[in-house]
Formats: structure tokens, C-alpha cells, sequence
């Protein structure tokens, strides 16, 4: 079957660091987003990763290693305005999305 | 950049009713829309896939008959919860994809969603 990891929920300080990590086993590969979402309101676009490597974007940096079925995501110089859900979705060999299930994060002043 | 819109951003309706949800591309077209619903605390589920001009693809236990799709234009896909119940209630966010970039575009622009409350 087709999953997506990644932890349900992080804790980080204001002006910190912080990684999340999602690994995934999916039917192809067709490249990885990651998506923020505020509570109750839709998805937005982060990144978008097709090849091994890091793309700088920003505060906000995503890391894909195919061969190791990973990827993170890095945010620098958290604000407050960064809490939110982060979710990691692989698009399939069919082009589809497949959702993990959001890590919650919470930056703490 | 691209803007997917969704009408009405909530609704409250009586056990029974049936409710229709709208979801534009407001500056492209989109050959391609999805419908998603979200539980709260839980990631997003594709319920189906809307092809302009053609019958949805329903995902693995979701009712054709009881979500209705129709996709009659290259900007607008509605999504029709018929006879809804308690259980029905959700958060249905729906996504298009800009097929104008060479038809190969990857991006999926998400509509602000629709909070759905079934009494």
C-alpha cells in the first residue's frame, strides 16, 4: 500500500530552527509538495521537490532524497504567524496526490 | 497566481436536505478538479476526481450517488451532498490543476474550502 509518515506534532520557539521530517512509500514517484494549513482554512503551496537536493525558498528550505524515501522540511527564524499544520503529499505514478496526515506545529514564545 | 474559489465558504442545514458546493478557477482553466474532505485533526481525503465533460472518479467508499459531481464547464466543478446526515458533516475542500501551462502543470490550487454542519 501507499503511506506517508510524518509526526503528528512538533514544538519550537520563536527566532529557532525547526525540521520535519516525512518519509514515504508510494507506487512512483512524481515528485513531493509540502503544504501549510492554518486551522479551518485550505492548503497553501510551499514547495515542490522532483530531484535529490535541497531548494531554498526563503525562511523555508525542502530537502528530497529518493533514494532514501525522505524528505524534510526546514523552517528558520520561526514566527509566530508559522504555527500551522505542515502536510507532506507525494504525487503517484498516476499523478495523484497521496496525503500524510499533517504535522501539527507550535511555536512557543 | 492561480485562484481556486468555493461557494459558500459554510453552510448549516437540516438532516435530509441536500446541499451543492461550488468550486471556480477564477484565471484558468481546469480540465482537471478534485474534492477533498478533511475530518478535524485529520489529513486531507480525495474523495474524487472531476473531469470537465465526463462522469467523476469516486475513490475507493465514497458514495457516487450520494456525493454528486458534475463538471459542466473548464471553470466550474459542484460538488452535491444529497440527502445529507450528522456524520456528513466536514470541512470539503476542493483543487484544480492549471492545465493552460503546456497541459503539464503539477500544482494543485486549493479553493479556501467549505465548512459543511449538518444538524
Amino acid at each position: 500500500g501507499q503511506n506517508i509518515d510524518q509526526p503528528t506534532e512538533m514544538t519550537a520557539t520563536e527566532g529557532a530552527i525547526v525540521q520535519i521530517n516525512c518519509t514515504y512509500q508510494t507506487s512512483g514517484f512524481n515528485g513531493l509538495f509540502w503544504y501549510q494549513q492554518h486551522a479551518g482554512e485550505a492548503p497553501t503551496f510551499l514547495s515542490y521537490n522532483v530531484l535529490d537536493g535541497l531548494e531554498e525558498k526563503g525562511r523555508f528550505s525542502s530537502f528530497l532524497s529518493r533514494s532514501k524515501g525522505y524528505s524534510y522540511l526546514l523552517l528558520k527564524e520561526l514566527q509566530m504567524k508559522d504555527s500551522a499544520s505542515y502536510l507532506c503529499a507525494v504525487l503517484d505514478s498516476n499523478y495523484q496526490l497521496i496525503w500524510g496526515a499533517g504535522t501539527k506545529l507550535i511555536i512557543k514564545p | 497566481g492561480a485562484v481556486v474559489s468555493q461557494h459558500p465558504s459554510w453552510v448549516i442545514c437540516k438532516s435530509g436536505t441536500s446541499v451543492k458546493i461550488e468550486c471556480r478557477s477564477l484565471d484558468f482553466q481546469a480540465t482537471t478538479m478534485f474534492w477533498y474532505r478533511q475530518f478535524p485533526k485529520q489529513s486531507l481525503m480525495l474523495m474524487a476526481t472531476s473531469n470537465e465533460g465526463s462522469k467523476a472518479t469516486y475513490e475507493q467508499g465514497v458514495e457516487k450517488d450520494k456525493f454528486l459531481i458534475n463538471h459542466a464547464s473548464l471553470t466550474l466543478s459542484t460538488l452535491t451532498v444529497t440527502s445529507a446526515h450528522p456524520e456528513d458533516s466536514s470541512f470539503y475542500i476542493c483543487s484544480a490543476r492549471d492545465m493552460g501551462k503546456g497541459g503539464s502543470s503539477i500544482e494543485q490550487f486549493f479553493g479556501p474550502g467549505t465548512r459543511l454542519t449538518v444538524l
